[in-house]
């Protein structure tokens, strides 16, 4: 089942901080982030792993409830380069497909 | 080094025809994964590979699409009698872990007329 991503969209200025949040309805493996932009391929941001264990981009960072199946994303002191849509993508303990799930997106614009 | 490539990156192609969309993984990296991508969607599963094993093809849509991966490397994604609704992004992942990171190609952008 697909995970939920909030908000759906959000538009910030230069500078400024953003949550994005993840909840899966099925218990997680790992979370991963990726942010895509127009005709352009998801790029990797973060993993975050059941346990605790976790690797990305340095000025990024993210956290992994694991009980409450929910990660957010945490983009700080934002940039104009991170506008795009951001997935997060769930891997679900026991087996069922191998590949990840996606949510719908959060659509993020940075304004000047 | 290179990443994931895809080709081609469009293709257009009459309702009926058949189609052949090629990845090439990051070299080293055992797991190889197709998406779909409809437009102002998320990317959905499609298939996936360990080496050349095709251990899950549980999201492919209908027996007209085919994947194979015979030396373990490059994949080809096959859609047969392509309709209206397989007009997407298709994109392919590649990844060292078969439970890690995945890195993207580019997409190919198919669009059945």
């Amino acid at each position: 089942q697909q995970p939920v991503q909030s908000p759906q969209a959000v538009i910030l200025r230069e500078g400024e901080d953003a949550v994005i949040n993840c909840s899966s309805s099925k218990a997680l493996y790992s979370v991963h982030w990726y942010r895509q932009k127009h005709g352009e391929a998801p790029v990797f941001l973060m993993i975050l792993l059941k346990g605790g264990e976790q690797k990305g981009h340095e000025k990024i960072s993210a956290s992994f409830n694991e009980k409450k199946q929910q990660s957010s994303l945490y983009l700080t002191a934002s940039q104009l380069s991170y506008s795009g849509t951001y997935f997060c993508g769930t891997d679900t303990t026991g087996g069922g497909a191998d590949g990840l799930t996606f949510g719908k997106g959060t659509h993020l614009i940075i304004q000047p | 080094g290179a990443g994931v490539s895809q080709s081609p990156r469009y293709k257009v192609a009459k309702r009926g025809q058949d189609v052949a969309l090629r990845c090439d993984p990051i070299s080293g990296h055992v797991s190889l994964f197709w998406y779909q991508q409809a437009l102002g969607q998320g990317p959905e599963f499609l298939t996936y590979f360990q080496n050349e094993a095709q251990l899950d093809k549980s999201g492919l849509p209908s027996d007209r699409f085919f994947a194979e991966r015979p030396e373990g490397s490059v994949s080809t994604l096959k859609i047969q009698r392509t309709q209206q609704e397989d007009s997407a992004v298709y994109l392919c992942a590649s990844s060292f872990l078969a439970r890690g990171e995945q890195y993207f190609g580019p997409g190919t952008r198919l669009t059945v007329t």
